[in-house]
């Protein structure tokens, strides 16, 4: 069965932490995807990397960082976590092409306090 | 860039009904397009995917169509059941967006036993 693991599902840290969401897939995708979900804005897309090594920025990369040494893994850096990061972060993978379906983990909660 | 609306935000039927739901997107230059179910406090499952040279896909009491044209998409559930109760979430693909999907707010589904 096909699976994307997320490391954490609920997390609490403190303002100015270093956080590190991690996310690891079992299909030996290509694309892997990080997301955040918040209430009345949906899903938006943070980062993603098609690649080992290579990243592009989504629509909202302020504030974070993500790292690709290998192909079955995802992380997902808050330099300094803030107040305004609280939510719900989603990682996916797929194979590319756009063709195959997107594979999402469980989630992350995410409280900054 | 891509829009993708969903209408309504929150549906209500009895248990045995067939329903559709509806997604529109503003770019008909649509690469695919996905529907997602998602429960509370947990990650996307991918149901149906649907190139866009294709006009429909089926998977099992569920039927996704495509209309390219008029922008739009319709997940079609037939005889409804409790266990179909969760958040239905619709995302296009546009060409030339590098695999990044841009997801609609979805539509809150409660089927009534």
């Amino acid at each position: 069965d096909v699976k994307v693991t997320q490391s954490s599902r609920y997390l609490v840290k403190r303002t100015g932490e270093k956080v590190f969401l991690e996310c690891v897939q079992d299909m030996d995708h290509e694309n892997m995807f990080w997301y955040r979900q918040d209430p009345g804005l949906g899903l938006r897309l943070i980062y993603f990397s098609y690649d080992v090594k290579m990243k592009e920025k989504g629509d909202i990369p302020e504030g974070y960082s993500v790292s690709r040494e290998k192909k079955e893994r995802f992380s997902l850096i808050l330099e300094s976590a803030s107040t305004n990061q609280t939510s719900m972060y989603l990682c996916a993978s797929s194979f590319p092409g756009g063709r195959e379906k997107l594979f999402f983990g469980s989630g992350t909660q995410l409280s900054v306090l | 860039k891509q829009e993708v609306t969903q209408i309504p935000a929150a549906l209500s039927v009895p248990e045995g009904e067939n329903l559709v739901l509806n997604c529109s997107f503003t770019d008909s230059a649509i690469y695919n397009l996905q529907w997602f179910r998602q429960d509370p406090g947990k990650g996307l499952t991918s149901l149906l995917l649907i190139q866009s040279s294709q006009r429909e896909q089926t998977s099992g009491r569920l039927n996704a169509s495509l209309d390219k044209s008029s922008g739009r998409s319709t997940l079609y559930i037939a005889a409804s059941q409790p266990g179909d109760s969760a958040t239905y979430l619709c995302a296009g693909e546009s060409g030339g967006s590098n695999y990044k999907l841009t997801f609609g707010k979805g539509t809150l589904l409660t089927v009534n036993p």
